[in-house]
């Protein structure tokens, strides 16, 4: 099993519609991200938690909200979506306890909003 | 102001043949990653390596972290190492703790 997933996959969506995409880790990382990338660009940050009750804006956290239930999940939400926040939506782990700074990725989530 | 650059950012190979990515820095790190995305999208974790030399079968990677830069290697590739490499650095201090900034990617394609 995959130590970090997203769900879902894959989402198509109208504009004005409120939508959630959901992160879980196995990993028992203290530190959670969401990033999104748009093409030919790399990754940006939105939203980061350092833990269940610490959580940071990132570069484009504009239009954007998260919600960190457990440890082990990192909700994002988009209010009202549009079409320029089209991407890949990726969630992140890491666990900094070792001084080792490494971040481990979930699979994506491919949001289109039409 | 913050940077991560990354070149070159197309390479065409064929089959067999060796390369060399290079990602360049803005400040000192505690972290540094490559990555590779697949045509499906995923991001694949290459190294963790913020300072010294690292291999991994065909894959290598060196970071000088004194003169802010990491090189990745790929040698005799193959078809499936097409695709984007990324760099992402973690600079070391307070503000920025812990966050990844990525370079804008080398598209990779090997043809056969």
């Amino acid at each position: 099993d995959a130590d970090v997933t997203q769900t879902p996959r894959n989402r198509i969506t109208k504009t004005g519609k409120r939508i959630m995409l959901e992160c879980s880790q196995t990993k028992g990382h203290d530190r959670m991200y969401w990033y999104r990338q748009d093409p030919g660009l790399g990754l940006r940050l939105i939203y980061y938690s350092f833990d269940v009750k610490d959580i940071n804006k990132g570069e484009i956290s504009d239009g954007y909200s998260v919600s960190r239930q457990a440890q082990a999940k990192f909700s994002l939400s988009l209010e009202s979506a549009i079409p320029n926040q089209t991407a890949l939506y990726f969630c992140a782990t890491s666990d900094q306890g070792q001084g080792r700074y490494e971040q481990y990725f979930g699979p994506g989530t491919r949001l289109t909003v039409t | 102001g913050i940077q991560v650059e990354q070149s070159p950012p197309d390479l065409i190979l064929q089959e067999g043949a060796n390369s060399t990515l290079r990602c360049n820095f803005s400040d000192s790190v505690n972290n540094l990653q490559w990555f590779h995305q697949n045509p499906w999208g995923q991001l694949i974790n290459l190294f963790y390596i913020p300072s010294g030399t690292k291999q991994n079968g065909r894959l290598s990677a060196t970071t000088v972290a004194t003169e802010r830069y990491s090189l990745l290697y790929i040698s005799s590739s193959q078809t499936t190492d097409s695709g984007v490499y990324f760099c992402a650095v973690a600079f070391d201090r307070g503000s920025t703790l812990g966050r990844l900034y990525f370079g804008r990617g080398t598209q990779l394609t090997v043809w056969p």
